[in-house]
């Protein structure tokens, strides 16, 4: 069982407010990674970690930005939410070169009115 | 450009039958494939991978084949129950000089109707 989480679960608020969205994983994951998804659509990579300080950006240009000061916690902040930000955004983790599979959290489930 | 396609966004079958989804990809360099299932407000749950060294790999109602040379896998659940229906992502795994990088198909809607 993946040992991953996400919180809030279901966030709502309103434009222009900052929000974070905390994921964490007891696993000891070198990699990690935030994908955004919006009903019935695709993931789409938007961020992503190789360790503690490492951040890089994915294939979906987003407005918000992460940080990994700690091994075991990604979080995603946005700096003045908007109703384009509505969506579902899923945190997971994997070994940097082992294992061969991603573990999910349970997603945030996000709208900005 | 997508790497990893699943040109059915959506697959109904009949509780009992066998439901089969398919997965194609571009890049020869990937070298692990796997299959995640997920529900609604849920985060993807891993189901079954396979290595590109094997065709085939079982696990209980599900199997999934791999075909390298036409580029394509699927998987293959029997009997097909109620409980399955989800979206199901094909993604594949890459490695570069840093580490294991994934990538995902857009996702396949199965119903399973009673």
């Amino acid at each position: 069982e993946a040992d991953i989480y996400q919180t809030p679960r279901y966030l709502v608020i309103g434009t222009g407010k900052k929000i974070t969205l905390e994921c964490s994983q007891t696993m000891g994951h070198d990699k990690m990674y935030w994908y955004q998804q919006d009903p019935g659509m695709e993931l789409h990579l938007i961020h992503y970690s190789y360790g503690v300080n490492s951040t890089e950006k994915g294939d979906l240009s987003s407005e918000s930005t992460v940080s990994r000061i700690r091994t075991e916690h990604f979080p995603l902040t946005l700096e003045s939410a908007r109703p384009s930000h509505t969506s579902q955004y899923l945190c997971a983790s994997s070994e940097l070169q082992g294992q061969e599979t991603q573990y999910f959290g349970p997603g945030t489930r996000l709208l900005v009115l | 450009d997508q790497q990893v396609k699943q040109n059915s966004p959506s697959l109904s079958v009949q509780e009992g039958r066998i439901s089969i989804l398919n997965c194609d990809y571009t890049n020869s360099m990937f070298d692990y494939f796997l299959w995640y299932k997920k529900y609604p407000a849920e985060g993807p749950t891993f189901l079954i991978s396979i290595s590109s060294i094997k065709d085939k790999n079982e696990d209980g109602r599900f199997t999934v084949f791999l075909n390298k040379s036409a580029k394509h896998l699927s998987l293959h659940i029997v009997p097909s129950q109620p409980g399955d229906s989800a979206v199901y992502f094909c993604a594949a795994r890459v490695r570069d000089n840093y580490g294991q990088n994934f990538v995902f198909g857009p996702g396949t809607r199965l119903s399973v109707l009673p």
